[in-house]
């Protein structure tokens, strides 16, 4: 098993510009996690999807964030335009589906800095 | 919702010294709590967990506790080594959500 993949694993941009982080969740897990890391604010959940529909998206900051899941093996979060106070360490997790004691395996993470 | 307090945010330690952090949550019904550890520059990843149902659980070097009736659970870990080194995470979950409450980490360091 590969594991959570993410991409890109960094990335440079200069504010303004859109953003498209990507993941690929664990094969047969049924839920997938956006989470941003920053030294300030420490782990922060942006939002939760459940069988590809999203569930709890109150972490997202503002208009500027928006994520999606077209399948089970896929999801995007997406920033437009950026500013550099995104700048953060971006991660996906999964967990499987079952009795409620599920753990989330965390991708390598995306690390964004905004220019 | 729930609301996790980490605490030491820094542990300085020397190698073969035990470490402990300590975790508060408010939310009675949360009944699953993991421990994540990250080091420099890469993901968090499960090192233990415990659930509402046991007081204690060992693994190797490290040992996690609950009180339940006090709210809250604690890592122990033992004769520390270098590469204990890392940001030590503790979450909180409520029975039926899916989404854990992490708390703010715990930034170990272990001198040789």
């Amino acid at each position: 098993d590969a594991g959570v993949i993410q991409s890109p694993r960094h990335e440079v941009t200069e504010m303004g510009q859109e953003v498209t982080l990507r993941c690929k969740p664990i094969s047969g897990h049924n839920s997938l996690f956006w989470y941003r890391q920053t030294m300030m604010r420490g782990l922060e959940l942006l939002i939760y999807f459940n069988n590809n529909v999203p569930i709890d998206d109150s972490g997202m900051p503002e208009d500027r964030f928006s994520a999606k899941m077209p399948n089970a093996s896929f999801s995007t979060l997406k920033i437009q335009p950026s500013e550099p106070r995104d700048s953060a360490v971006y991660f996906c997790a999964s967990s499987p589906r079952g009795s409620g004691w599920e753990t989330q395996y965390f991708g390598p993470g995306t690390r964004l800095l905004v220019l | 919702g729930e609301n996790v307090e980490q605490h030491p945010s820094t542990l300085s330690v020397q190698e073969g010294d035990s470490a402990v952090i300590k975790c508060t949550y408010s939310d009675s019904a949360s009944n699953y709590f993991p421990w994540y550890k990250q080091e420099l520059g890469k993901r968090p990843q499960l090192i233990i967990d415990i659930r509402s149902n046991v007081g204690e659980k060992k693994d190797q070097r490290i040992a996690v506790t609950l009180n339940k009736t006090a709210k809250h659970f604690s890592l122990h870990i033992t004769e520390t080594q270098p590469e204990d080194s890392a940001v030590y995470f503790c979450a909180a979950r409520s029975g039926g959500s899916y989404i854990p409450t992490f708390g703010r980490g715990t930034s170990l360091i272990v001198h040789p």
